[in-house]
This record gives C-alpha cells, structure tokens and sequence, in this order.
C-alpha cells in the first residue's frame, strides 16, 4: 500500500524558479528519504532526513520534515531543464523494515 | 562503482505465458529488493532479500511470483503464468545498512518494462 501522498501531482515551472513539492504520511516514521525517476529509468536516491531532523540541504536541495503534522516538503531552487522527472517521497516506518512509496509528483521544467 | 544490473530492459508476453527477469546488485550489498511500479504510481515492495534469505514477502502474490536469490548475490523474479494487470515496470534495488540507524538508502536498477497482451 502506498504510504505517502505527494502534492501537488504534477508540477510545470520555468527554468530558474524554485520547485516545492509535499508529501503527507500516515504513520509513525524511523526516518523519509526523497527520490528522483527520470523518465523509463530506475530510481535515484536524493536525500534522507532523520525523524529527530526538522532539516537537510543538499545543494540545490531543502528537505524540511513536520513529524507532528506527518508532512515532508522538498525545495528544489534555482531549477533546470534537467530537473525535469518525477519524484517520489519514501518513509521507513518505525518497526518496519522497509522503503514505502508515494504516488510522486511529476515536475517539468521549460527552458 | 559499477550500478544494479538488470536484465531484459523490455518484454513482451502474451498472458498464461511465464517470464523471468534477473538482477545482479551492487557488488557487496546484502541487500536485495524487486518493487514493481505500475504507471503512475510509486515502487510497491515484492519481496526483500538479507543474503539469501527473504525478510519480507508479504506483497508477493505467491500463487504465480517466486523469487530466489541463490548464493547471495544474482536474483531473479518469476512470473507464471502472468495476467494482463502484471503489465508493470520490475525494478531491483540494494542497499547496505550503515549507522546506527538504518539509513536504508537503495540504489536502483533500471528496471524491466513488462507488457502482458
């Protein structure tokens, strides 16, 4: 079953404008990882961010993480033509040993 | 570093017909997982390998998937026989646990696109 829900589904900006995307999860959390999915290809780990962690960065990357309102956003700045992909949040449930996917959100990103 | 292998990248069945797909990880990871991707939805976990032996299976229709993963290392994903809504992308993934915490960062494959007619 799919434990986070990506919003917005899909996202269309300009080359240059920052990208916000958000994941809301159900359940208890050991830590939420981001992941990238170009188009036919498999996927690209991102970032992790730990559930006792409110934020990360990773380049152009800003990963901010709500444990009481179960909710993760992930901040792409300055984005590229290249940044256009889908990307799916994942959480490690506390007691399951396991990656549980998002539904994703698909950007595209015009030069 | 050489990445996660995967073999075909396409195929094309009729359904009732069985398929079987291979994934070679990256080499010393422990850790093995096949998720299959139906269009427009995230990975759902099949099944999930420690060395040779499954640590979780519970989303594996076990009626026609199997998995093995003989030696510890090269799995392979068997459909028989398979349906029309098997129509997905299988992706094998590793990973190594490292820390404290379990990072459980996964390195994916490509994946194998499947269409059953």
């Amino acid at each position: 079953s799919q434990q986070g829900e990506e919003d917005p589904q899909a996202l269309s900006i300009q080359e240059g404008e920052n990208a916000t995307m958000n994941c809301s999860y159900k359940t208890s959390i050991n830590n939420l990882q981001w992941y990238r999915q170009n188009s036919g290809r498999g996927l690209v780990h991102l970032i992790l961010i730990r559930s006792n962690e409110r934020e990360k960065h990773s380049g152009r990357l800003r990963v901010t993480l709500d444990t009481s309102k179960k909710s993760s956003s992930l901040l792409i700045t300055a984005s590229r033509a290249a940044d256009t992909a889908s990307y799916f949040c994942a959480t490690v449930n506390t007691g399951f040993q396991k990656l549980v996917f998002g539904t994703g959100t698909r950007l595209l990103v015009s030069p | 570093e050489a990445g996660v292998a995967q073999s075909p990248r396409y195929k094309i069945i009729e359904k009732r017909q069985s398929v079987a797909f291979w994934c070679n990880p990256i080499s010393g990871h422990a850790t093995l997982y096949w998720y299959q991707q139906i269009l427009g939805q995230g990975p759902k976990l099949l099944i999930q390998f420690q060395n040779n032996g499954v640590v979780d299976d519970s989303q594996l229709p076990k009626d026609r998937f199997s998995a093995e993963r003989l030696k510890g290392v090269d799995s392979t994903l068997k459909i028989q026989p398979a349906k029309l809504e098997d129509s997905a992308v299988y992706l094998c993934a590793s990973s190594n646990r490292t820390g404290e915490l379990f990072s459980y960062e996964q390195y994916f494959g490509p994946g194998t696109r499947l269409t059953v007619t």
